[in-house]
């Protein structure tokens, strides 16, 4: 089945610091990749979508000056959390979809689980 | 906001089967019914979707009402491994829509 990895899986560093993110579909070119936040004991929110070859699509309250999106192949996204910030601490998970039938489930990365200090 | 409506939690005996029901009343016509669940600390799996029919795969079936306005996922033998959030998800059809994430049912599977 469509797989897509995310790495790393667990980042820890310092306030300040800007930490990127990767996003890899593995067998199958997604032209649209996703990108969430889950904060503990809550659900996934929507921080912005990923267009290849273009500008990415944020959520409203996201700020993407903050949360740097690059979709620079068919195959890969970063997300690159610029100044990190305790605040920021959270499981990060990327989702992408093979294109094909106009009903093409979505497939999820395990995530990456970021702690600033 | 989320488009459905799932009950919090729910409890099931190992090795019989998990019905969880989800409420999407407003649902329309080009939208499917997706089904996600989420094991602690790991990204949502796909389980499996649907429009108007009921469909059955590997992992578990999906019955839609006639309506549209609501449906089940039955678990037809639970493990302990199906211990998970489960997402019932409605979006419309079409490359590079988004999946909305509501708060799901949080199901225990027990021994």
């Amino acid at each position: 089945g469509a797989v897509v990895s995310q790495h790393p899986s667990r980042v820890i560093c310092k306030s300040g610091t800007s930490v990127k993110i990767e996003c890899r579909s593995l067998d199958f070119q997604a032209t649209t990749m996703f990108w969430y936040r889950q904060f503990p004991k809550q659900s996934l929110m929507l921080m912005a979508t990923s267009n290849e070859g273009s500008k990415a699509t944020y959520e409203q309250g996201v700020e993407k000056d903050k949360f740097l999106i690059n979709h620079a192949s068919l195959t890969l996204s970063t997300l690159t959390v610029t100044s990190a910030h305790p605040e920021d601490s959270s499981f990060y998970i990327c989702s992408a979809e093979g294109q094909g039938s106009l009903s093409q489930p979505q497939h999820f990365g395990d995530g990456t689980r970021l702690s600033i200090l | 906001d989320a488009k459905t409506t799932q009950p919090p939690s729910m409890d099931c005996a190992e090795g019989r089967a998990a019905n969880l029901p989800c409420n999407h009343s407003t649902i329309s016509g080009n939208e499917y019914v997706y089904w996600y669940r989420q094991i602690h600390s790991q990204g949502p799996q796909y389980i499996i979707h649907g429009l108007k029919n009921n469909e059955t795969n590997e992992m578990a079936s999906l019955i839609i009402t006639e309506d549209r306005k609501s449906s089940t996922l039955i678990l037809p033998h639970a493990t302990l491994r199906d211990t998970a959030v489960y997402y019932c998800i409605v979006r419309v059809q079409g490359y590079g829509n988004k999946l909305v994430f509501g708060a799901g049912t949080i199901l225990r599977v027990k021994s």
